[in-house]
């Protein structure tokens, strides 16, 4: 079965720091991987996806960065944090036919301070 | 206007009750749509996805599409204080050669014992 992991699950960062944030996908080959970020009554905003490794599109213009290294590898990252970034990120992965089907991570609670 | 609509809550009901969640959306290209399940400080979990309108039936949970009112509704019948949770509508379309997914803010459920 597919198992999606997210680390580190809370972190706490000054403004201005950088930040690196890791999601591997086991269990299925050439996922779909997105990221996202939910602000309380707000919903879920996707900011990355990515078809396969290297291609990466980018949803909405902003200080974040997506990689994809490996296959089943997706990293979210920043040079210089600033205090609206504060958020629960969630990754998520989904299979080349069914894109809307879309499966979670556990999610990293990232406050920016 | 947003284009997918959620009541935010939050609902509380008692054990045993019929639950009824809705979403309405602007954008007739939706073509599919799902109902997600968060638990507090958890990755959003799907629950139901469906492609047509019409009922869709998994367990105690039904799925309702009524393209033609765009409106979507997720019934929970016999709900359990394990339902408490918030739940996402989802709906995506065709763009650019991949189904992009909008989520709603999504309505947050208590079952009181």
């Amino acid at each position: 079965s597919q198992t999606i992991h997210q680390w580190p699950a809370t972190l706490v960062q000054p403004v201005g720091s950088p930040l690196s944030l890791e999601c591997t996908v086991e269990g299925t080959s050439n996922p779909n991987l997105y990221w996202y970020r939910q602000a309380a009554g707000r919903g879920l905003q996707l900011l990355f996806y990515s078809v396969g490794i290297g291609q990466i599109s980018s949803e909405v213009p902003q200080n974040l960065s997506a990689s994809r290294p490996q296959d089943r590898q997706f990293i979210l990252s920043s040079k210089k944090l600033l205090l609206s970034d504060s958020g629960f990120y969630l990754c998520a992965w989904s299979t080349g036919r069914g894109f809307y089907e879309q499966y979670f991570g556990p999610g990293t609670r990232l406050t920016v301070t | 206007q947003k284009e997918v609509e959620q009541d935010p809550g939050p609902l509380s009901v008692p054990e045993g009750a019929i639950v009824s969640l809705n979403c309405t959306y602007s954008n007739s290209a939706f073509q599919y749509f799902m109902w997600y399940r968060q638990y507090s400080r958890k990755g959003p979990e799907l629950l139901m996805y469906t492609y047509s309108s019409g009922n869709k039936e998994d367990g105690r949970f039904t799925a309702q599409v009524d393209k033609s009112s765009k409106y979507i509704s997720l019934f929970i019948r016999d709900s359990q204080p394990s339902d408490s949770a918030t739940y996402l509508c989802a709906m995506s379309l065709n763009s650019g050669g991949y189904q992009k997914v909008t989520f709603g803010t999504g309505t947050k459920l208590q079952v009181i014992p």
